[in-house]
C-alpha cells in the first residue's frame, strides 16, 4: 500500500519557473525522502530531511516537512529542461523500508 | 552513478513461468531491497535483506522470494508468473548501519508477462 500521496499528480511548467510538489503520507515517520526518475528508469536520491527537521536545502531544491500536518514540499527553482522527469516522496519509519507514493511527473517546457 | 546494477535489463516470460531477476550491490553496502514498480505508479516494497536474511515483507505472495549472497549480491525469483507481475523490478542497496536510509537504486528490470 502507498504510505505517501504526491499532488499533483502532473505538472508542466515553463523553463526557468519555479515548480512545487506536495506530499502527504499517514503515520508518523522517522525521515522523508525524494527521488527522481527519468523515464521509467533506476531512482535518484535527491534529498533527505529527518523528522525533527523544518527545512532543507540542496542546489535548486528546497524541501519542507510539517510533521503536524504530514506533509512536505519539494521546491525546484529556476527549472532546467534536464529536470523533466518524475518525482517520489518516500518515508520511513525507522524499520529501514522505504513506503512510496505514486509521483508527481513533471515536464518543463524549452 | 550508483555503482548498483541489475540484470537482466528486459525480460519476456509467460504465464505460470519462473524468473530470476539479479542485482549487485553497491560496494560496501550490506542491505538490498526490492521493488515493484507497475507503469505509472510508485514503487512498492516487495522485501528486503540484511546480511543474508530477510528483514521486512511487504504485501507479496510467497511465490515472491529472495537471496542475498555473503558478497551482498541478490536475487529476486518469482514463481507461477501472472499478468500482473509485469511491471520494472528494481532492486537497492543501502549501508543500514548509518542513522539514515539513502538507498542506491540499479536501473531496473522491466519484466513483461504474457
Amino acid at each position: 500500500s502507498q504510505q505517501g500521496e504526491e499532488d499533483p499528480q502532473a505538472l508542466s511548467i515553463q523553463e526557468g519557473e519555479n515548480a512545487t510538489m506536495n506530499c502527504s503520507y499517514k503515520t508518523s515517520i522517522n525521515n522523508l525522502q525524494w527521488y527522481r526518475q527519468n523515464s521509467g528508469r533506476g531512482l535518484v536520491h535527491l534529498i533527505l530531511i529527518r523528522s525533527n527537521e523544518r527545512e532543507k536545502h540542496s542546489g535548486r531544491l528546497r524541501v519542507t516537512l510539517d510533521t503536524s500536518k504530514k506533509s512536505s514540499s519539494l521546491l525546484i527553482t529556476a527549472s532546467r529542461a534536464a529536470d523533466t522527469a518524475s518525482y517520489f516522496c518516500a518515508t520511513d519509519k525507522s524499520n529501514y523500508q522505504l513506503i512510496w507514493g505514486a509521483g508527481t511527473k513533471l515536464i518543463i517546457k524549452p | 552513478e550508483t555503482g548498483v546494477t541489475q540484470s537482466p535489463t528486459h525480460l519476456i516470460k509467460t504465464r505460470g513461468q519462473q524468473v530470476t531477476l539479479r542485482c549487485s550491490s553497491q560496494s560496501g553496502h550490506n542491505t538490498v531491497s526490492w521493488y515493484q514498480q507497475a507503469l505509472g505508479q510508485g514503487p512498492q516494497f516487495i522485501f528486503q535483506y540484511y546480511r543474508e536474511e530477510e528483514n521486512g515483507r511487504g504485501n507479496f505472495p510467497p511465490r515472491f522470494s529472495g537471496l542475498q549472497f555473503p558478497n551482498y549480491s541478490s536475487e529476486l525469483n518469482v514463481n507461477a508468473l501472472e499478468l500482473d507481475d509485469s511491471a520494472l523490478y528494481l532492486c537497492a542497496s543501502s549501508f543500514r548501519d548509518r542513522t539514515y536510509n539513502e538507498q542506491f537504486f540499479g536501473p531496473g528490470t522491466r519484466l513483461t508477462v504474457l
